[in-house]
């Protein structure tokens, strides 16, 4: 089944601990991205990656890291998390580029003590 | 730059009432309109796209015209059913340093009784 997989689906931790959402698509895209999703503000780009070692910044990239050295994976790194960062993250991928249809993943949340 | 804006929620609707939720944007240039849809718990799923002016997009019952005059992509359908009840989001591809990116609303909630 072609999808998007995130982990962890739930997440509570403390500031300052780093953490690893990760994510993988079995579809062969070359275009990945991280969102994340606030009440009021609706979704925002974190980051987004065209192939493998390719990324770059989105709209809110404030403490947040990706890497991408494999296709299919596009892990989100929050080295220091601090509170702000609570939220619902959805990666999302798709075959060339944003505007082919994105396949989104079932969604992360975070909570930041 | 470019954006876009959608009208706020939630709409409460009753089972086969007439859907609207009114999108427009900002944007240089043609951009690609889409809308995408959030049932609860899940993650987005595309419902609808539009390429150029003029075009409409369907599914599902669903539809919307790009409309360069107005910069308007609405949403509408017919007949709403509870099972519509969803977030949706009106969005855009913008370009990025030379990538595209999408850019999304805020989202609208529809709510749709029995």
């Amino acid at each position: 089944e072609a999808q998007v997989t995130q982990n962890p689906r739930y997440l509570i931790t403390v500031t300052g601990k780093k953490l690893t959402v990760t994510c993988s698509q079995n579809m062969n895209h070359e275009y990945m991205s991280w969102y994340r999703q606030d009440p009021g503000l609706g979704l925002r780009q974190i980051y987004y990656s065209m192939n493998v070692e390719v990324t770059d910044k989105g709209d809110v990239p404030e403490g947040y890291k990706v890497s991408r050295k494999e296709k299919r994976n596009f892990p989100l790194i929050l080295e220091s998390p601090s509170p702000n960062q609570t939220s619902l993250y959805f990666c999302a991928s798709s075959y060339t580029e944003a505007g082919d249809e994105q396949f989104f993943g079932p969604g992360t949340r975070l909570t930041v003590l | 730059g470019n954006s876009v804006t959608q009208m706020e929620g939630p709409v409460t609707l009753s089972e086969e009432a007439f859907l609207t939720i009114n999108c427009t944007y900002t944007a240089t240039g043609y951009p690609s309109l889409f809308w995408y849809v959030q049932y609860p718990g899940e993650g987005l799923q595309l419902l609808l796209k539009a390429t150029k002016a003029d075009d409409k997009g369907s599914n599902k019952g669903f539809e919307a015209t790009y409309r360069k005059e107005t910069t308007s992509f609405h949403l509408e359908k017919g007949s709403v059913q509870v099972s519509d009840s969803a977030v949706y989001f009106c969005a855009l591809v913008r370009m990025n340093s030379g990538y595209s990116t999408l850019t999304f609303g805020k989202g609208t909630m529809l709510l749709v009784s029995p």
